[in-house]
């Protein structure tokens, strides 16, 4: 499974849309990529995965590039409640690395 | 409410007393596993189950045991804890065989082995 490469950390303002990148340059053909994250020590949370396509659900957006080596998961107006650890991850095995801490300030 | 449960939340113990962290799930996946989570290592694997009987090693299965009897329980075992084993566990399960399947992931254990 490829591994990802994501910013240790973020910060977005109240309202604003954060957008969260991960590179996955070793991606293969048939391999999703997926968006978790954590709030404070719970469990992690799915979010939202795609193969190719773009995808939207309630929750956010995620944008793949056209050569599948990176993606960017996109929360339309950011909350204080979405500050949390996102996790992206490739393949099917769900090795989460260290993720992104998103910081959201008021 | 479909959900992932795990007993105890929080646990002290000393080193060398087994102990066992349940992990039930309502939602009649098939596929269980078991990650801990320590700073700056992200969640790591220990075991998983793709469904009764059947388990295998994940990225960090030393000193640990899981069984899979019934669908519903995958219970991580520690026969003789270490200090090093003291992280924060998480029980998750899907659908499938983790294969393009949602994973539900349990509110996790806090163990602490002095």
């Amino acid at each position: 499974d490829a591994k990802t490469t994501q910013p240790p950390s973020m910060d977005c303002a109240e309202g604003r849309a954060a957008n969260l990148p991960c590179n996955h340059s070793t991606i293969s053909g048939n391999e999703y990529v997926y968006w978790y994250r954590q709030i404070h020590s719970q469990g992690p949370q799915y979010i939202i995965h795609g193969l190719k396509n773009n995808e939207t659900n309630e929750m956010a957006s995620l944008i793949i590039t056209e050569d599948r080596k990176s993606s960017t998961l996109i929360l339309p107006h950011a909350t204080l409640r979405d500050t949390a650890v996102y996790y992206c991850i490739v393949g099917d095995n769900l090795f989460f690395g260290t993720g992104t801490r998103l910081t959201v300030i008021p | 409410e479909a959900q992932v449960t795990q007993n105890p939340r929080y646990l002290i113990t000393v080193t060398g007393k087994k102990l066992t962290v349940t992990c039930s799930q309502n939602m009649n996946h098939e596929y269980m596993s078991w990650y801990r989570q320590d700073p700056g290592l992200g969640l790591r694997q220990i075991y998983y189950s793709m469904n009764v009987e059947v388990t295998d090693k994940g990225d960090v299965p030393e000193g640990y045991k899981v069984s899979r009897k019934e669908k519903r329980n995958f219970p991580l075992i520690l026969e003789s804890p270490s200090p090093n084993q003291t992280s924060l566990y998480f029980c998750a399960s899907s659908l499938l065989a983790g294969v393009r399947e949602t994973q539900y992931f349990g509110p996790g254990t806090r163990l602490l082995v002095l």
